[in-house]
């Protein structure tokens, strides 16, 4: 167990829809990570922030989005969702966000768009 | 842009058998380098990372891994596999320019042992 939770773990909708995944980080850590793992395109980068603050954007879609709360848990937005958004998406945290931290890794959420 | 390329996509091996698994980087800069596994149905587990220093850096379960700058390389060994070592194996790096600790992956290996 890294520490870092998520939720749903599993996620069946319909295309068009709107879902929120959710993470939360290990206990201390001020950087949240979101990553996309898929068939074809492998684990992917999608957006870091920290403390609140995005820090970071890789390939993330325009119809997703993302956000830090005060709290530190952070949720993704995956809108007008597609067949092809179907991926498990993994959230992990580290400490600082910096370039020497470990990043822990969630256990995922696996998102089927039917 | 930072890629990374893991050349061997499946891997079949018996127990007590070496493994080496291939891992090769593009960017001119300097990085930080990770192995990570996910065993099925599991979240990603960090097996070790080169940060600086000895670039002979061992990890978790035995296993180990060797940076070769001039090589752009970052392969990961064990002198001997056990069934429980079957999953998949994912590359990443870091690039130290920027102020995130953003990964960047290689495409992972399948690892499969069988006893």
């Amino acid at each position: 167990d890294s520490g870092v939770t998520q939720t749903p773990k599993h996620l069946i909708t319909a295309t068009g829809q709107r879902v929120t995944l959710r993470c939360s980080p290990r206990s201390g850590d001020l950087s949240v990570y979101w990553y996309q793992q898929s068939l074809d395109q492998g684990l992917q980068f999608l957006i870091q922030y920290y403390n609140g603050e995005e820090r970071a954007k890789g390939n993330i879609l325009e119809r997703f989005s993302a956000q830090q709360f005060p709290d530190l848990h952070s949720e993704l937005n995956l809108s007008s969702l597609e067949l092809g958004d179907s991926a498990l998406y993994f959230c992990a945290s580290s400490r600082t966000g910096g370039t020497v931290d470990t990043q822990y890794f969630g256990p995922g959420t696996r998102l089927t768009v039917l | 842009a930072q890629s990374v390329s893991q050349h061997n996509h499946h891997v079949i091996l018996s127990e007590a058998a070496s493994l080496e698994l291939g891992c090769n980087y593009s960017y001119g800069g300097t990085v930080n380098l990770f192995w990570y596994v996910q065993y099925p149905g599991q979240h990603l587990q960090l097996l070790l990372k080169y940060f600086s220093g000895d670039p002979l850096v061992k990890g978790i379960k035995g296993f180990e891994a060797e940076f070769i700058k001039s090589k752009f390389s970052f392969n990961l060994r064990k002198p001997s596999v056990q069934w429980s070592d079957t999953a998949e194996y994912f590359c990443a790096v870091n690039a130290r320019s920027g102020n995130t600790g953003k990964l960047i992956f290689g495409q992972g290996t399948t690892l499969q042992v069988k006893p």
